[in-house]
């Protein structure tokens, strides 16, 4: 069965420093996907960014990174020069194989960054 | 940018009443989606649909039911809502099963 695993209920970070979201991911598909997700307390889910089974390099989008290491099946994030605005609830989610719509998604961890 | 609104923020309903939770999508996604999130269990997934009118369960179907007569449109409906429907729900939207889905602001029902 597909799982994520987010190790972190909780991280805090001091601002402008870098931080590193652990996910961990089960599954024997070949081809599957990655993505990580942000919500505010004001609730809204903001898709942050993706990274493919296939892709040969790491996904970057700004300040965020994914350390994907398949043989391992972990998929961190990495933001850089955390920001006060960074403060918000992290989701790592896998989509399978196939004709899959469906996400799964992890528990989530709540990051707070430090002025 | 992809906008998907959900009808109400905060909603508050009494037990037993019908409830229509609807969101509406404006970028001609195929796949439409809700969830309800509550505190140490994360997304679960209601009910998704690929198409106009057609559907499929979630891993929480029981009690909720769902409507696509237009594309852009995705209604949740609770036939007779419960204590235990208290949640946060929140549609998405996606171009594609392939795709990142696109979040509503979620709608935070409480039911007396």
């Amino acid at each position: 069965a597909q799982k994520i695993t987010q190790t972190q209920p909780g991280m805090f970070v001091q601002e402008k420093e870098a931080v590193t979201l652990d996910c961990t991911y089960d599954t024997s598909d070949p081809s599957y996907g990655l993505f990580w997700y942000k919500q505010p307390s004001s609730g809204e889910m903001i898709f942050l960014i993706y990274q493919g089974s296939y892709d040969q390099q790491n996904a970057t989008e700004g300040r965020y990174s994914l350390n994907f290491q398949k043989a391992r099946k972990s998929a961190n994030l990495v933001i850089s020069a955390s920001q006060l605005g960074d403060s918000a609830m992290y989701f790592c989610a896998m989509r399978g194989a196939g004709n899959n719509r469906k996400l799964i998604w992890g528990l989530g961890t709540s990051l707070a960054v430090n002025p | 940018d992809v906008k998907v609104t959900q009808s109400s923020r905060y909603l508050v309903k009494r037990t037993g009443e019908k409830v229509f939770l609807e969101c509406v999508q404006d970028m001609d996604h195929e796949n439409m989606f809700w969830y309800r999130q509550d505190p140490g269990l994360g997304l679960r997934l209601i009910y998704f649909s690929y198409d106009v009118k057609m559907k499929e369960k979630g891993d929480i179907p029981e009690g909720y039911s769902v409507s696509r007569e237009k594309k852009e449109r995705f209604s949740l409906i609770l036939e007779s809502a419960s204590t235990n429907q208290t949640s946060m729900y929140l549609c998405a939207s996606s171009w594609t099963e392939t795709y990142e889905q696109y979040f509503g602001p979620g709608t935070r029902l409480t039911v007396t």
